[in-house]
Order: structure tokens, then sequence, then C-alpha cells
């Protein structure tokens, strides 16, 4: 199975800085890489998907880019909304696999 | 507007079985592949099974073959998971998701989630 690393686990920001998150897969995934962004209590939301297309209705803060197997989930101008654990998921073959993801703090 | 409804979780004994759905509403269920992601509490996300829109293929996670099996009724716009032998470590909220069934697609719209406890 392909092995999705995230870092960092946590993130400590302010409110409109330019925050980063890396993802690295064990093996070439070539851009079959999206974004997830998690609140407490509810489901994941799509972000990116193909490493860097903007999913419908996403604000353009989120950017996404990379490809091979190093990623990147960039925010840039971090609002109060974004609070929360985000997730990178690798669909390039039938054994789908998740990032331990990266819990994002003010 | 898509909607995605899980139920069937609940308290198991471990070694015991259980069945979740998901009903679907508001798209066309048949053209999209489904499948189920599971969170343990605290933790992260797990994929644990896929199934294609006409249910002709289905995809396991190792940690759950030959346990779990994923089904779905086209007629009736509903996704299954068939849960067996079921152990502690399998306790988690237990979500359904649609992916586009043609190409290489994320999951695009998920379920609340159902909970899954296996304890004596």
């Amino acid at each position: 199975d392909i092995q999705m690393t995230q870092s960092p686990s946590t993130l400590s920001a302010s409110i409109r800085d330019r925050v980063t998150i890396t993802c690295r897969a064990s093996q070439s995934i070539s851009s079959w890489l999206a974004w997830y962004q998690q609140k407490p209590g509810q489901a994941p939301k799509l972000l990116i998907y193909k490493a860097s297309s903007l999913q419908s209705g996403v604000p353009s803060r989120f950017s996404g880019s990379g490809s091979g197997t190093e990623f990147t989930l960039t925010i840039t101008g971090l609002q109060p909304d974004d609070i929360a654990t985000y997730y990178c998921h690798q669909y390039s073959g039938f054994s789908l696999t998740f990032g331990g993801g990266t819990r994002v703090e003010i | 507007e898509v909607q995605l409804l899980e139920s069937g979780g609940g308290l198991v004994q471990p070694g015991g079985s259980l069945r979740l759905s998901c009903a679907a509403s508001g798209f066309s269920f048949s053209s999209y592949a489904m499948g189920w992601v599971r969170q343990a509490p605290g933790k992260g996300l797990e994929w644990v099974s896929d199934i294609s829109g006409r249910g002709e293929t289905t995809h396991y996670a190792d940690s759950v073959k030959g346990r779990f099996t994923i089904s779905r009724d086209n007629s009736k716009n509903t996704l299954y998971l068939q849960m067996s032998s079921l152990r502690g470590d399998d306790t988690a909220v237990y979500n359904c998701a649609r992916r586009p069934d043609s190409g290489w697609f994320p999951y695009d719209y998920w379920g609340q989630g159902t909970l899954v406890t296996v304890s004596s």
C-alpha cells in the first residue's frame, strides 16, 4: 500500500498568515492527490483534487501543488473559519490511503 | 441537493456482526462509485472499502478483507457494509462517500457518519 506522510502534525498560526502543509507519498502517485478539511463533528470537505484543482465553492485562498511524491497545500491569508484538521488523500489505485492529518490552530 | 445518510451503527460485542446502510439522494446514484471511510475516536481517516457504480467491482483495505462486504442496491439508492468478526479496533465512525465512476476522482461528498462501538 502507498503510505502518505503529512507534516507537520500540528501547526500554530495567526490570522492572515500564509500556511503550508506538506504531504509525501511512499511512491509516485502522479497527480492523484486530494486535500480535505475536517472540522470537529463534521464530515470531511473536499478542497483540492488532482493535486492543484480547486473544488467548486472552495475559497481561492486554498491552493495545492506538487506531483509524483511531494505535495503541498497552501492557505494564503488564514481565516478563523480555516481552523480545522487537514488530510491529504491519494487515489492513484484501488487501495486508497489518507495522510495522518494536520491540525491547524491559532 | 446531494445527501448521504448513514444508519445501522451501534454497540456490538467482539466477534459480532452489523450491517450499515447509506441512503443516497439528490444525484444519479448508479453513476457514482461509493465507498466507506472510518475514523476511530480521536484518530485520522482510514479507507475501508469501495464499490463501482454498477456494483461489479469491489475493493477492500487489508484490515477488513475477508470480514467486511460492501454492496449496493441501485433500485433503492442504498449502499451497504456488512461487517462480521468485529474487533475492538473496528470501533469508529463510519462515513459513506461518493466519487464519479468514470476516471480517477476522489470522494467529493460524504455523509455525517454512524458510530460503531465494538465492546463487551
